[in-house]
């Protein structure tokens, strides 16, 4: 089974609005990594976190971790249209091989 | 733009034609790895070189079969394919460490139509 799973499949917000998008995963982890993806390109590196840290911020990126939980949470604040894309979370497991969740498919209407 | 570029970004062939999908990193990184996206699953890993050896083959069919010529360049050569092998393939880079993973840099991707 997959090791990371978002939550929620789909958001669809107003411009301004801030979004908020969950992560859980299942087994122990040395970093966890969100990716952002447009309609049909490659992913891009959004931010890492390690598994020691728990909360970290990128310009409008808020992302938190919680070990005991295993989940993560990305918020993106005051969003824009520009924001529209699936976003997909990344576990790095302390055993095995990077592994991607299925995605939050995120549309912000302006 | 993320320096992972792909070629080609389209291609629609026969089930019975040959091709190879290129991607080429200007990062300096040591792994590569070859990624499929279908539509609503989760983006499934195929093949990962580290240092030019393969490091894993996630039980994938061998009409697909990956070549590493050196550290900046990867092949995905595809035979006889079927049509559920149309998918988006996606090439990604990274610098990896002895067990962790750190952050992959994405191709573009190639759009790959199987009739």
């Amino acid at each position: 089974s997959q090791q990371g799973e978002e939550d929620p499949q789909a958001l669809s917000i107003q411009e301004g609005e801030n979004a908020t998008m969950n992560c859980s995963y299942k087994t122990s982890i040395n970093n966890l990594q969100w990716y952002r993806q447009n309609s049909g390109r490659g992913l891009v590196h959004l931010i890492l976190i390690r598994s020691n840290e728990r909360e970290k911020h990128s310009g409008r990126l808020r992302v938190t971790l919680d070990t005991s939980k295993k989940s993560s949470s990305l918020l993106i604040t005051a969003s824009r249209a520009a924001d529209t894309a699936s976003y997909f979370c990344a576990t790095d497991p302390i055993y095995g091989k990077l592994t991607f969740g299925q995605g939050t498919i995120l549309t912000v209407h302006p | 733009e993320t320096g992972v570029t792909q070629t080609p970004r389209h291609l629609v062939m026969g089930m019975t034609n040959k091709k190879s999908l290129k991607c080429e990193q200007h990062l300096g990184h040591n792994a590569m790895y070859w990624y499929k996206q279908s539509a609503k699953k989760p983006l499934e890993l195929m093949f990962v070189y580290s240092l030019e050896e393969r490091v894993e083959n996630n039980s994938v069919p061998s009409r697909f079969s990956p070549e590493c010529p050196n550290s900046s360049h990867l092949f995905l050569h595809l035979h006889t394919l079927q049509p559920e092998d149309s998918a988006l393939y996606l090439c990604a880079s990274s610098q990896a460490r002895t067990g962790k993973q750190e952050t992959q840099y994405f191709g573009p991707g190639t759009r790959l139509l199987v009739l």
